[in-house]
């Protein structure tokens, strides 16, 4: 098991530019989470998913959109970067009947110049 | 969802005993405690979560007085791998209620 994989692990955007944050799991978890991390401070919910085919907002949504594209992956995608965006994103998911033992993927450490 | 609030930071000896507490007063029937650890530049990791009473694992105890309006996570015998990032939260299940993480506690051990 790779557990939750994310891709790129860093990346370098001008204002303006946009990109898509791929996340995956292969533990046939239901919920998926996308958070951001900010220097000196906890992780913010920026969306999540409940299950396959829902999508719901979480703390900071602004400037955001995701896809679950199907149980594994769900993605992130900033269509105008701005440099409020700079941030580490993590990507987590969760087993179906347990709460709060999420799995977290290594990260993606964004820069948005 | 129920607020949570921890001590900012802590030191500790290498060896000795560590106890984080934190308070969670609005804490609702269905919410379980739930803590994680988060080293730099890694995403946190699960370490024990309970309901009440008292919980322990391989790695920590977690204990929770009746009226469940706090927790303390008990880390025995530190050592300076456990120089980490200690983060408190409550919340039912997934996909009705996120976890909302805080701060959390930055735990430096000392040799």
């Amino acid at each position: 098991n790779a557990g939750v994989t994310q891709t790129p692990k860093f990346q370098v955007l001008k204002t303006g530019q946009s990109m898509t944050l791929q996340c995956a799991q292969d533990m046939n978890h239901n919920s998926m989470y996308w958070y951001r991390q900010d220097p000196g401070m906890g992780l913010r919910l920026i969306y999540y998913s409940a299950s396959e085919g829902t999508t719901d907002k979480g703390e900071v949504p602004n400037g955001y959109n995701v896809s679950r594209l199907n149980k594994r992956e769900f993605s992130l995608r900033l269509e105008s970067a701005a440099p409020s965006q700079t941030s580490v994103y993590f990507c987590a998911s969760t087993p179906r009947g347990l709460m709060g033992e999420q799995y977290f993927g290594p990260g993606t450490r964004l820069t948005v110049t | 969802l129920a607020k949570t609030t921890q001590p900012i930071s802590m030191d500790s000896y290498e060896g000795q005993e560590v106890n984080i507490t934190c308070s969670h007063n609005n804490i609702a029937t269905n919410d379980y405690i739930t803590w994680y650890q988060q080293f730099p530049s890694q995403g946190p990791r699960f370490i024990i979560q309970g309901y009440k009473t008292k919980v322990t694992n391989e790695v920590a105890s977690l204990f929770i007085p009746a009226d469940r309006k706090s927790s303390t996570l008990s880390l025995p015998r530190v050592s300076l791998s456990d120089t980490a990032v200690y983060y408190c939260l409550v919340g039912d299940r997934p996909g009705n209620t996120p976890l909302v993480f805080g701060k959390g506690t930055r735990l430096s051990v000392i040799a």
